[in-house]
This record gives structure tokens, C-alpha cells and sequence, in this order.
């Protein structure tokens, strides 16, 4: 049973401190992205990789949020000094790009709850 | 900027009713309507839509899209507890707009 896997399930830390939200997507996706969701803002793309390569990061907060994928079976989110309005379920998704542009449906991990003190 | 708008946001009823649910969008770069159900915790994929007109079902949910009109909606028939959730709306090429959902509350 295939699925997309998020480490930690729940992250609690203080303001200031470094957060890294790992994912590993389902095995022969080459599509990652990274979502935030918030009650008030909802589910907003935070950035997208293809084949590895980081595509569109324009979601995020560019001073202190970072996303890189070290390999094919790893992609990062790190947080650097995380603050309090980044509280947030922060989730990963998986998905198979097979030409061009065009993608198929995203599977979605479990989600890192994360809450900043 | 992109728009993507479901309604209602909520809505209650018992076991056995029908529900419709919708999505309106306004987005820059169509290629694919999604929806997604959302219990406890990640969102789970429904239906994906391309093509308008098509019907999709998956035993008692059917979806179908309008590209003329901007619209798509969610249909649910005999309704059952389980069926609560949250029900997502996306819209985009890779990059996907959601919708802030309407939550779908199944009463015994």
C-alpha cells in the first residue's frame, strides 16, 4: 500500500528555533509539493519539485522557509527561526508528472502539525 | 489572482438526503478540476476533471464539470455517518488553487 510518509507527526518548539519537516513520496513519483494549512488561509501551495528540481517556490517565505530534496526518496522543509504565525499543518504530497506540464492527481501525507510557541 | 469558491460552506443532514456541493473558479491556467475528502487529517483524492460534461462516479459520488460556465459540483446520494468531512475543491495546472471547502455533517 503505496503512500506518501511525513516525519514528525507533531512538532511543538519555541519561537527562534530551527524546524525540519521531512516527507518521503511514494516510490516512482517525481512530483513533490509542499502545502501549509491554516484555518484561515486554508491549503496554500508553499513549493513544487519535479524530477528533484525545485520549480516554483514562490509560496513561501523566502527569509526564513527553505525546501530542498537531497534525493529522490527525500524532500525537506526547514524553518529558520520558526515564529508562532507558522503554527500550522504543514503537508507534503506526491504526484506523477509524465510529460511536459501535465500531472496527475497528488497524494497527500499525513500532515506535521506544528505548533510555535 | 486565482479564485476558487465553494458553497455552502456548511451544511447538515441525516442519514439517507442527497447533497450537492459546488465549486466556482477563476483561475489563470486551467487544466484540471480536482476534489478532495478531508476527515481527520490529509486530504484524499475523489475525482479528477477535465473534460466538460464527462460524469465521473465512484459508488455514490458523482462529479461533473462545466468549463463553460467555471463550475463543478459534488453530488452524494444516500448519504451515510461516514460521509463527514470536508470537501475540497481544487483548481490549476500543477499549481492547484483549493477552495475553503464545505464541511458535510451526516447526522444518524
Amino acid at each position: 500500500d503505496a503512500r506518501v510518509t511525513q516525519t514528525p507527526r507533531d512538532k511543538v518548539t519555541e519561537m527562534g528555533q530551527e524546524v525540519t519537516m521531512r516527507c518521503q513520496p511514494i516510490l516512482g513519483h517525481n512530483t513533490v509539493f509542499w502545502y501549509r494549512q491554516t484555518m484561515m488561509q486554508g491549503l496554500e501551495l508553499l513549493a513544487y519539485f519535479r524530477n528533484r528540481a525545485p520549480l516554483d517556490d514562490s509560496g513561501m517565505p523566502k527569509d526564513r522557509f527553505s525546501a530542498e530534496m537531497p534525493d529522490a526518496t527525500l524532500a525537506t522543509l526547514k524553518i529558520q527561526p520558526s515564529e508562532p504565525r507558522d503554527s500550522a499543518v504543514y503537508f507534503c504530497a506526491s504526484g506523477l508528472s509524465t510529460s511536459g506540464d501535465s500531472y496527475n492527481e497528488q497524494f497527500f501525507g499525513p500532515g506535521t502539525r506544528l505548533t510555535v510557541l | 489572482e486565482d479564485k476558487v469558491v465553494q458553497s455552502p460552506l456548511s451544511l447538515v443532514v441525516h442519514e439517507g438526503d442527497t447533497v450537492t456541493l459546488n465549486c466556482s473558479y477563476e483561475v489563470t491556467n486551467f487544466r484540471s478540476l480536482l476534489w478532495y475528502k478531508q476527515e481527520k487529517k490529509a486530504p484524499t483524492f475523489l475525482f479528477m476533471l477535465t473534460s466538460s460534461g464527462i460524469e465521473k462516479k465512484s459508488g455514490r459520488l458523482s462529479s461533473i464539470l462545466d468549463k463553460k460556465e467555471l463550475f463543478s459540483i459534488l453530488n452524494i446520494t444516500a448519504t451515510q455517518t461516514g460521509d463527514s468531512a470536508i470537501y475540497l475543491c481544487a483548481v490549476g495546472d500543477y499549481k492547484l488553487s483549493f477552495g475553503a471547502g464545505t464541511t458535510v455533517t451526516v447526522r444518524a
